[in-house]
């Protein structure tokens, strides 16, 4: 059963604690991406990939980062720099229908 | 610039009427316009998209989009509403150029009343 995995569903994450967020896709897609949502703000694009070991910066970068190392594999680390990090946090890749999301991350800081 | 208006925050319908959320885009060139659904604590899942060809595009669970060119507008229809369609609605716009990334609005809530 393909599609995309997110793990864990619900973090928790203390002040000043970096936490990593997991996004997992066997869909064989070379584009991924990871977006924030907040209430009333729709989605805000974090960062993208277009292929292995290649990523850009997105709208609201900063405070995270990411990697690339396999094509199935787009991790996102949320850092003690950003400032506001309680949000729902989306996975997707590119089909050609448009994208294919994740069931999400819904980090909180505690 | 591309860019997605989804002019209404919320729209509530009684069951077996008709509904109708609203889309309205700006992008250079040619559109290619999406519709996605969110239930609660979920992903976004893909209900519909125009490229070209029809204006009239027919998608999952009984939904339906108008594109119009004069209007910039890619409403979502659907006859006949069910409780189980009350929801979060995305519309989205692919960015012409570049990376090809889509754009959303900020979406609107669905609520269907029995």
């Amino acid at each position: 059963d393909g599609g995309i995995t997110q793990s864990p569903k619900y973090l928790f994450r203390k002040e000043g604690q970096n936490v990593t967020l997991s996004c997992e896709q066997n869909l064989n897609h070379d584009a991924m991406y990871w977006y924030r949502q907040d209430p009333g703000q729709g989605l805000r694009l974090i960062y993208y990939s277009q292929i292995v070991n290649d990523f850009q910066k997105g709208d609201i970068a900063e405070g995270y980062s990411v990697s690339r190392e396999k094509k199935e594999s787009f991790p996102l680390t949320v850092t003690s720099a950003q400032k506001n990090p309680t949000a729902f946090y989306l996975c997707a890749s590119k089909t050609v229908y448009g994208y294919t999301f994740g069931s999400g991350t819904r980090l909180t800081v505690v | 610039a591309q860019s997605v208006a989804q002019p209404e925050d919320q729209v509530n319908v009684a069951e077996g009427n008709p509904l109708t959320v609203k889309c309205t885009y700006s992008v250079s060139g040619n559109p290619y316009l999406f519709w996605y659904v969110q239930y609660p604590n979920r992903g976004l899942q893909f209900l519909l998209k125009y490229i070209t060809g029809d204006n009239l595009v027919k998608g999952s669970y009984g939904f339906e989009a108008e594109f119009n060119k004069s209007q910039t507008s890619f409403h979502l229809k659907k006859p006949s509403a069910l409780v189980s369609d009350s929801a979060l609605y995305f519309c989205a716009v692919r960015d012409s150029a570049g990376a090809n990334n889509l754009f959303f609005g900020t979406g609107t809530r669905l609520t269907v009343i029995p």
